[in-house]
C-alpha cells in the first residue's frame, strides 16, 4: 500500500471549514483513499473513501487531485466534537481479500471556541 | 443496535501472565482484526482473520495469539513472551471476503492494558 503524509498538527475555529492534506504521491492505480478519525481513548471511526472522483456523505468532503497525488478531507462546519486525529489511509481494495489498514501517526485537529 | 464491543475497558496484568482480550460483533462480518496502539503513535496490525478457522499474522504478531471459533469472536491472547504489552488495544471488523468495493472497518472502543 502506498505511504501517506500528513501534518502532524492543525487547528481549526469552530464554526469554519476545517481542511485536513494528505499526500500520497506513490499511490497507485487500484488503491483507494480512506479517512478515518479517531476521538481521544476511542476506536477510530470511518468517515469517506474515495479512487478519483471528489465524494461527499453527511460527516465530510473528499477531494482527490486530478493526479491523485494528494487529497484533502473536508469537515465543512467545525464543532468542538471535531477535535481529533484524522488518519489517511490508501489501500487496495481486491476481491477475496480483507486487506488490513496501515494507520500512520495522523493530523491531531483542535476545534478552538 | 449492532456493533463491536471489547471487554474489560481496562485491564492490569502483572508480569509473567497471560491475559485474553474479549472482542465480539453483532454485524456478521466475516473479516475481524486486531491492532495496538502506543501514546502518540498509529494502529499497528497484530493479527487478522478472514473467516472462521483461520487467521494471519500482522506485522506485530510476536507475543500473542487468538482463535476464531466463531464468528462474532475474536479474543486475543497476550502471553508472557510479549515483552512490552502496555498498550491500548483495537478490534476491528469489516465485511471482508466478499466485498470487493467497500471494505469498511468498525472498531470497538479499546481496551487499555497495564502491565503492573
Amino acid at each position: 500500500d502506498a505511504k501517506t503524509t500528513q501534518p502532524p498538527s492543525m487547528d481549526c475555529a469552530e464554526g469554519r471549514a476545517a481542511n485536513l492534506p494528505c499526500n500520497h504521491s506513490t499511490i497507485s492505480g487500484n488503491e483507494y483513499v480512506y479517512w478515518y478519525r479517531q476521538i481521544h481513548s476511542q476506536g477510530p471511526q470511518y468517515i469517506i473513501h474515495g479512487l478519483k472522483n471528489n465524494e461527499t456523505n453527511e460527516m465530510a468532503s473528499l477531494i482527490i487531485t486530478e493526479d491523485r497525488k494528494s487529497s484533502t478531507l473536508i469537515l465543512p462546519h467545525a464543532t468542538l466534537r471535531d477535535t481529533a486525529v484524522y488518519y489517511c489511509i490508501v489501500r487496495v481494495i481486491t476481491s477475496g481479500s480483507a486487506r488490513q489498514l496501515t494507520f500512520g501517526s495522523g493530523t491531531q485537529l483542535t476545534v478552538l471556541p | 443496535d449492532g456493533g463491536i464491543t471489547q471487554s474489560p475497558k481496562y485491564l492490569f496484568r502483572k508480569e509473567g501472565q497471560n491475559v485474553t482480550l474479549s472482542c465480539e460483533q453483532n454485524l456478521n462480518h466475516d473479516a475481524m482484526y486486531w491492532y495496538r496502539q502506543d501514546p502518540g503513535q498509529g494502529l499497528r496490525l497484530i493479527y487478522y482473520s478472514q473467516i472462521v478457522n483461520d487467521f494471519q499474522k500482522g506485522d506485530i504478531a510476536e507475543g500473542y495469539s487468538v482463535s476464531r471459533e466463531k464468528k462474532e469472536s475474536f479474543p486475543l491472547t497476550v502471553t508472557s513472551a510479549q515483552k512490552n504489552p502496555t498498550a491500548f488495544y483495537l478490534c476491528a471488523s469489516s465485511r471482508g471476503v466478499l466485498i470487493s468495493s467497500y471494505n469498511e472497518q468498525f472498531f470497538g472502543p479499546g481496551t487499555r492494558l497495564t502491565v503492573l
